[in-house]
């Protein structure tokens, strides 16, 4: 079973606008990871925050995670049309497997 | 540095045959893993070998194994192939299992 829950499984918007996907996870975690996939390529990894963590920055991507809920959001702000993929949390189980959610398919209209 | 190499990048096999996917992980990188993505159950974990020993093992047949060399590259094998084997497998190397680098993958069909 997927550790990671993903939602919405679809999101379109136009460029400029703030794209927010959240990820809902299962077990304890000691961190949560957010990857991009463009096309059924190989995964590239955006960010990963701490279990301790409340938020992270990186250029315009924003990571919330608030553990009471089990739950991480990944913004996008000021979207371009590059932003075009689609979008993955993961986290390690018990076991050290990293588990991934389905995933969000982001379009970026221009 | 060399990002993780995956060979071959795409490839047609018949039901029956078997498959061996390769797999260079970045220099350094001891810990490799290997997915399956299908449409249909997503990002799934094969297993992940580190210093050539599996550590980790997913929900996969037996027909479905690994190695790894000293210089840490990675094979994996799949034989008696299935039509439902037709996937995008997915290679990716760390230092310790935290934040993992992927390959482009090797898309396999089967026919």
């Amino acid at each position: 079973s997927q550790q990671g829950e993903e939602d919405p499984q679809a999101l379109s918007i136009q460029e400029g606008e703030n794209a927010t996907m959240n990820c809902s996870y299962k077990t304890s975690i000691n961190n949560l990871q957010w990857y991009r996939q463009n096309s059924g390529r190989g995964l590239v990894h955006l960010i990963l925050i701490r279990s301790n963590e409340r938020e992270k920055h990186s250029g315009r991507l924003r990571v919330t995670l608030d553990t009471s809920k089990k739950s991480s959001s990944l913004l996008i702000t000021a979207s371009r049309a590059a932003d075009t993929a689609s979008y993955f949390c993961a986290t390690h189980n018990q076991g050290g497997k990293l588990i991934f959610g389905q995933g969000t398919e982001l379009s970026v209209k221009p | 540095k060399a990002g993780v190499t995956q060979t071959p990048r795409y490839l047609i096999k018949t039901r029956g045959q078997q498959v061996t996917l390769s797999c260079s992980p970045i220099s350094g990188h001891r810990s490799v893993s290997w997915y399956q993505q299908t449409p249909g159950q997503g990002l799934q974990f094969l297993f992940e070998y580190f210093s050539e020993t599996q550590r980790n093992k997913g929900n996969f047949p037996g027909r479905f194994s690994g190695r790894q060399f000293s210089n840490s590259r990675s094979e994996m094998n799949v034989s008696t192939l299935e039509l439902g084997d037709s996937a995008l497998y997915l290679c990716a190397s760390s230092l310790g299992g935290r934040e993992e680098v992927f390959g482009s993958g090797t898309r396999l069909t089967v026919v």
